[in-house]
């Protein structure tokens, strides 16, 4: 079935600092591929995403490419802010099945230091 | 524009009860997606609605079970609660067809079986 590997948490930054939060996917078809953001006590926010190989998704500062080839989804940000400490989800939507599912990885929780 | 809604927002059980979560979609959605997400981990695909018919179902036995009304809300029922059942509860909206890939989530509502 298909699935999403993120990079394990928590990961710790300091302000201004060069985010990557690595994601790959399993998955058959060729699937939408997002980041999701959620806020300590809130629901999901959709960040990005790319719905076809070599697309980039961006938003707010950050950026992730569609890669087919190695199967990967990884999110960037040059300058985090203390304002982007949250969990981040990774996930795909797979293109057959008449319905929009989300598969979700597991999230990585992001703290920025000032 | 009206976002997403859910209630109640927190909700307490006893293991063995049945409970019933709301969702109100974003205004002119046709589409009702709900997720479970346990404790640390990302959302699970429990069920979607489109257009008050289910449209594809994840793996969750069938005491979890659920509802679509005219006017696109939904409602999330579970009954012989069991305290795996605690969890935050998502609903998601979204414009089903075209395939929009973009899903709305609300803020949730937390589950706690005892």
């Amino acid at each position: 079935g298909d699935s999403v590997t993120q990079m394990e948490g928590p990961v710790t930054l300091s302000e201004e600092a060069f985010l990557t939060i690595n994601c790959t996917y399993t998955a058959t078809g060729y699937p939408s591929l997002f980041w999701y953001v959620q806020y300590p006590g809130e629901g999901l926010q959709l960040l990005l995403k790319a719905t076809k190989a070599d697309d980039k998704g961006s938003n707010k500062g950050f950026e992730a490419t569609y890669r087919k080839e190695t199967t990967s989804f990884h999110l960037e940000k040059g300058s985090v802010q203390v304002s982007d400490s949250a969990v981040y989800f990774c996930a795909l939507s797979a293109p057959d099945f008449g319905n929009e599912k989300l598969t979700f990885g597991t999230g990585t929780r992001l703290t920025i230091i000032p | 524009e009206t976002g997403v809604t859910q209630s109640p927002t927190h909700l307490i059980k006893t293991r063995g009860q049945q409970v019933t979560l709301r969702c109100s979609s974003q205004s002119g959605h046709n589409t009702v997606s709900w997720y479970q997400q346990a404790l640390g981990q990302g959302p699970q695909f429990i069920f979607q609605y489109y257009r008050e018919e289910e449209n594809g179902r994840g793996n969750f036995p069938p005491r979890f079970s659920g509802l679509q009304f005219p006017n696109y809300s939904s409602e999330l029922n579970v009954n012989a609660l069991e305290l795996d059942d605690s969890a935050l509860y998502l609903c998601a909206s979204s414009l089903g067809t075209p395939r929009s890939y973009e899903q709305y989530f609300g803020p949730g509502t937390r589950l706690t079986v005892t």
